[in-house]
């Protein structure tokens, strides 16, 4: 079964300042890695995914991510935060398309980014 | 662009209703899904469809049941409400390839049951 953790509930950061927002997954072989944000009271939008290839992947508002195999994680970093970045962010994994079996996505409990002035 | 459109952003029931939760999408996505998001414990998969009246269990089905009539509509039931299914309800939809494709999500519906 895949899992995925996302060790901090809960991040403050200083507008201006570096972001990385952890996760770590559980599965088998190669899988599908999501970010996805969703600012309070709102649905969740794609920041950016892996599927293969380069494993530095760039997103959406200057956002990026990288799968490290041998950590098992997809770490998401941001060089310079903006305070329209507060949210809670979510990490997702899918099984790779060689798995006949599940099909949806496992997500994270979500990382609540919180961004002073 | 997707657009995942669920037919109520808030909904007070009481116990025992039987409560339906509505899902439109407008890309001719082959998946539905819906997901529960309660604090501390992310999305939940409650049921999934691949196709038009077809689906499958999520992890946490008890309580609720599905219907898709036509390919861009998604319902998920609760047969007899109780408190604690009061939760936000996220519907979304991918195409079905690749298999673990974006998924692209609605607004959610915040359910109080009381």
């Amino acid at each position: 079964a895949q899992s995925v953790t996302q060790p901090d509930i809960h991040i403050t950061v200083s507008e201006g300042a570096s972001l990385e927002l952890r996760c770590n997954y559980s599965y088998g072989a190669t899988p599908y890695l999501f970010w996805y944000v969703q600012s309070p009271g709102q649905g969740l939008q794609l920041l950016l995914k892996y599927f293969s290839g380069d494993t530095l992947v760039q997103g959406i508002k200057g956002f990026e991510a990288e799968f490290k195999r041998s950590q098992s994680s997809f770490n998401l970093r941001k060089p310079s935060v903006h305070w329209s970045d507060a949210a809670e962010y979510f990490c997702a994994v899918g099984a790779s398309l060689m798995d006949t079996g599940r099909r949806a996505l496992t997500f994270g409990s979500g990382t609540r980014l919180q961004v002073q002035p | 662009d997707v657009k995942v459109t669920q037919s109520s952003r808030y909904l007070v029931k009481r116990t025992g209703e039987k409560v339906f939760l509505e899902c439109v999408q407008d890309m001719d996505h082959e998946n539905m899904f819906w997901y529960r998001q309660d604090p501390g414990l992310g999305l939940r998969l409650i049921y999934f469809s691949y196709d038009v009246k077809m689906k499958e269990k999520g992890d946490i089905p008890e309580g609720y049941s599905v219907s898709r009539e036509k390919k861009e509509r998604f319902s998920l039931i609760l047969e007899s409400a109780s408190t604690n299914q009061t939760s936000m309800y996220l519907c979304a939809s991918s195409l079905r390839y690749p298999r673990q494709g974006t998924q692209h999500f609605g607004d959610g519906t915040r359910l109080s049951i009381l």
